[in-house]
């Protein structure tokens, strides 16, 4: 059985502030790994996924995460947060490379303070 | 490209009610999948239709019902409408082959 737990429904981060958003996941197979961030009354934008290529993805505006086997983790960071960034963050997990069946997080709720 | 667009946007129905809901998939994609995503439960995960079947299935009682037409477009019923369905709709639109999804804006169903 596969799962996503995201630790922290509300973070708040100072404008300028390095954003860090934690997900762990539960899978019996190799997982593949995704991020999704939803703005109000929007559905949900990719910002970046895992599929083995390489540990440490980058992905749209200013976000990347990194695949930790050993921890079960696989974190999205920004170093720098911007206003813009104050939305939804759901963290997502997908058992094979066709399977489209993703077993969400419960989100993350980035609030940006100016 | 277009987008993933769903149709309506929002909806308003009765206990009892049925309703039918429509995700027109970006062009080429052969896959749609559609979550349900409340408050309480957040992503769910429903069903996935791939050139005209359903491949996967969520855990949702048999009102919700889907089907996918053969040019990949694809609608979403739910019978017997309770309070408990108010929810947002997102359908996924994917090629089939990867499983990289891009989301459509919802649709938006309040039950009264």
């Amino acid at each position: 059985a596969q799962s996503v737990t995201q630790l922290g429904s509300h973070v708040s981060v100072s404008e300028g502030a390095l954003v860090l958003l934690r997900c762990n996941y539960s899978s019996s197979v190799p997982p593949y790994l995704f991020w999704y961030v939803q703005y109000p009354n929007q559905g949900l934008q990719l910002l970046l996924k895992y599929t083995s290529a390489a540990t440490l993805v980058k992905g749209i505006n200013g976000f990347e995460a990194e695949f930790k086997k050993s921890e079960t983790s696989f974190h999205l960071t920004k170093p720098s947060a911007h206003m813009s960034d104050a939305a939804e963050y759901f963290c997502a997990v997908s058992e094979g490379r066709t399977g489209n069946q993703f077993y969400f997080g419960t989100g993350t709720s980035l609030t940006v303070i100016p | 490209k277009a987008g993933v667009t769903q149709t309506p946007r929002y909806l308003i129905k009765t206990r009892g009610q049925q309703v039918t809901l429509s995700c027109s998939p970006i062009s080429g994609h052969r896959s749609v999948s559609w979550y349900q995503q409340t408050p309480g439960q957040g992503l769910q995960f429903l069903f996935e239709y791939f050139s005209e079947t359903q491949r996967n299935k969520g855990n949702f009682p048999g009102r919700f019902s889907g089907r996918q037409f053969s040019n990949s477009r694809s609608e979403m019923n739910v019978s017997t409408l309770e309070l408990g369905d108010s929810a947002l709709y997102l359908c996924a639109s994917s090629s089939g082959t990867t499983n990289e999804q891009y989301f459509g804006p919802g649709t938006r169903l309040t039950v009264t």
